[in-house]
């Protein structure tokens, strides 16, 4: 059975802390993808790899980094958290093509931070 | 905005009935995906339409693409309380960006 996880479920964190978010996915695939997700606002990708240590900037970079050093893990790192920040941040991953695949998603991780 | 536009919002049915969901962007794609979200959990997928098909069934749900409206539909049929959940459309129309709707919140009654 397929699998993504994500390191916590629910995670709260002060303004200006480090904040690190993982995913790990065992199915081998190339694409990996952060979103937020918010009321009203649906999901929006922030960042995207689509192989080990090549990453692309999405729609919302600003605050965020990323890190893929292996293939089966991507990292989301807020430097200095914020208020605004606050949100539900997904993972998901896909395999490659001409013609996108499906993605497959992890739980899910709700940050607040205060 | 490239982002899909779902309608309606949050629609509320009886169990058995069918539910209609509709999507709606303005970008060309390569196909279109629909997703099933529970509540504060990840996302799953249900059903991909390529952009050269123009419907498609899986179980009980059935999932119509108009390219030229640039529109798709998803119907659930005879509806089940564990159908209760938000559904996304989500566009790909490059090489590695899935563009997701803001969602219709379906609840289903026992």
């Amino acid at each position: 059975d397929v699998k993504v996880t994500q390191s916590s479920r629910y995670l709260v964190k002060r303004t200006g802390e480090k904040v690190f978010l993982e995913c790990v996915q065992d199915m081998d695939h190339e694409n990996m993808f952060w979103y937020r997700q918010d009321p009203g606002l649906g999901l929006r990708l922030i960042y995207f790899s689509y192989d080990v240590k090549m990453k692309e900037k999405g729609d919302i970079p600003e605050g965020y980094s990323v890190s893929r050093e292996k293939k089966e893990r991507f990292s989301l790192i807020l430097e200095s958290a914020s208020t605004n920040q606050t949100s539900m941040y997904l993972c998901a991953s896909s395999t490659p093509g001409d013609s996108l695949y499906e993605q497959y998603f992890g739980p899910g991780t709700r940050l607040t931070v205060t | 905005s490239q982002q899909g536009e779902e309608d309606p919002q949050a629609l509320s049915i009886q169990e058995g009935e069918n539910a209609t969901m509709n999507c709606s962007y303005k970008t060309s794609i390569n196909n279109l995906q629909w997703y099933r979200q529970n509540s504060g959990r990840g996302l799953v997928h249900l059903i991909l339409i390529r952009s050269n098909e123009r419907e498609k069934h899986s179980g009980r749900l059935r999932v119509t693409l108009d390219t030229s409206k640039k529109s798709s539909s998803l119907l659930i049929t005879a509806s089940r309380a564990a159908d209760t959940a938000s559904y996304f459309c989500a566009l790909t129309s490059g090489t590695y960006k899935y563009i997701f709707g803001t969602g219709t919140r379906l609840k289903v009654l026992a």
